[in-house]
């Protein structure tokens, strides 16, 4: 089960900012959040993670809602090689699935110049 | 280092026709996996290894063997291929050391049975 839900696709222009929701009421204390990017044609790419309290790395922002039901990746300004399909992800890290990743089918995000 | 690279990167099977599908990496990452992913979908987990002789099913294991005889390589069997199977298979390997376990994939591979 990808126990996320994302909407299907998202637009933005370039350079403008980029917030890509995603749910996931049935988290657990243990489970992080991660996101991954998938370009086209290309195997996907780690972006961001966390657990709690909101993160930022040189390619994005995330924010996490204080209940943890719920989360936002945030694209400071959208370039054209931002165009993927966005994942949301809980990672299981519980005995034997340590850092498992179960995909859904995340967000085609389009950016126009 | 090269990351996680997989061989090759497209193979046309007849039904019925085994291959194996490689896949290698240099990070020294304990934790290897391989994914297939169908049109629109997203990844699903086939089987995973958290260690040099040690592996264990995913969500869709049927069809599919795996070996992990070094901590570099991944090897993953079809034994008898089916259209089915038709579809793009991703190798990732990752390190349980700190909390990260960001996973790195490889660039896959696209199978077509037909």
């Amino acid at each position: 089960d990808a126990k996320t839900t994302q909407p299907n696709s998202m637009e933005s222009n370039e350079e403008e900012p980029v917030h890509l929701p995603c749910n996931h009421s049935t988290i657990s204390g243990t489970d992080y959040i991660h996101w991954y990017r998938q370009l086209p044609s290309q195997g996907p790419e780690y972006v961001i993670h966390g657990l709690t309290s909101n993160v930022n790395n040189r390619m994005a922002s995330l924010a996490i809602a204080e209940d943890r039901k719920s989360s936002t990746l945030i694209l400071h300004r959208a370039t054209l090689r931002d165009a993927a399909v966005y994942y949301c992800i809980l990672r299981d890290d519980r005995g034997s699935t340590l850092g498992r990743l179960y995909f859904g089918r995340g967000t085609q995000l389009t950016v126009w110049p | 280092n090269a990351g996680v690279t997989q061989t090759p990167k497209f193979q046309v099977l007849k039904t019925g026709q085994s291959m194996t599908l490689q896949c290698a990496q240099d990070m020294n990452h304990e934790y290897m996996s391989w994914y297939r992913q169908d049109p629109g979908m997203g990844l699903r987990l086939i089987h995973y290894s958290v260690g040099a002789g040690i592996t264990d099913q995913g969500e869709v294991p049927n069809g599919y063997n795996v070996s992990r005889s070094t901590t570099e390589d991944f090897p993953l069997r079809l034994l008898s291929a089916a259209p089915s199977q038709t579809s793009v298979y991703f190798c990732a390997s990752y390190s349980p050391a700190g909390n990260s376990y960001e996973q790195y994939f490889g660039p896959g591979t696209r199978l077509t049975v037909t």
